[in-house]
């Protein structure tokens, strides 16, 4: 069974750009969530959805948007992008969300110019 | 709010010695905890779940944790580590109010030397 695959696994960027990063759950997997993983603040989450609807939002600013399609796979994106934007971005997903364990991709380690 | 500390942010340890990797959260309703482990350039693995029940939990790789109430900890352990489990080892705390999101410690490298 295939884990969590999030593509790409590596972007470089420059400030004031955006970017899209794709993650495909686990089949079966209907919640996705998304962390920020950085060495001054640690794993913070980001937002999670099931069934297509946000259901729970973390404290970042609104340039970090996510979405969900159909068949559970989820991009998130990030406009206007920040220094303090450099970061491992990890996606994980569970069945419904709830106290089920999430299961995490490698992540997409993104750095910014 | 909930909130997970782990006290130690690096833990050095001979191999075939047994460690203790500390977790303590804060929370006023029922918790769910969590231990995953980081190796480089990688993701998370889950190690092992309190949900309910029995509160000493086994899980991969000869670890177990047990789940405390009263001193609201759920300490991590390794009866005999090895050279492999040299990584970044994460407590995480999920609850009914938090809906979805889990709170992570801030890390524990543990450092296992020949």
């Amino acid at each position: 069974k295939a884990g969590v695959t999030q593509t790409p696994r590596y972007l470089i960027k420059t400030r004031g750009q955006q970017v899209t990063l794709s993650c495909s759950p686990i089949s079966g997997h209907r919640s996705v969530s998304w962390y920020q993983q950085t060495p001054g603040q640690g794993l913070q989450f980001l937002f999670e959805y099931f069934s297509e609807t946000q259901r729970n939002k973390g404290n970042f600013p609104g340039r970090f948007s996510g979405r969900q399609f159909s068949n559970s796979r989820s991009e998130m994106n990030v406009s206007t992008l920040e220094l303090g934007d450099s970061a491992l971005y990890l996606c994980a997903s569970s069945f419904t969300g709830g106290n089920q364990p999430q299961h995490f991709g490698d992540g997409t380690r993104l750095s910014i110019l | 709010a909930q909130s997970v500390t782990q006290l130690d942010s690096q833990v050095p340890v001979f191999e075939e010695a047994p460690v203790e990797l500390r977790c303590n959260y804060s929370s006023s309703v029922s918790v769910y905890l969590f231990w995953y482990v980081q190796y480089p350039n990688q993701g998370l693995q889950l190690l092992l779940k309190y949900l309910s029940g029995s509160t000493l939990v086994k899980g991969i790789n000869g670890f177990e944790a047990e789940f405390n109430k009263s001193q609201t900890s759920f300490h991590l352990r390794k009866p005999s580590v090895h050279i492999s489990d040299t990584a970044e080892y994460f407590c995480a705390v999920n609850t009914m109010d938090s809906s979805y999101k889990l709170i992570f410690g801030s890390g524990t490298r543990l450092l296992v030397r020949p």
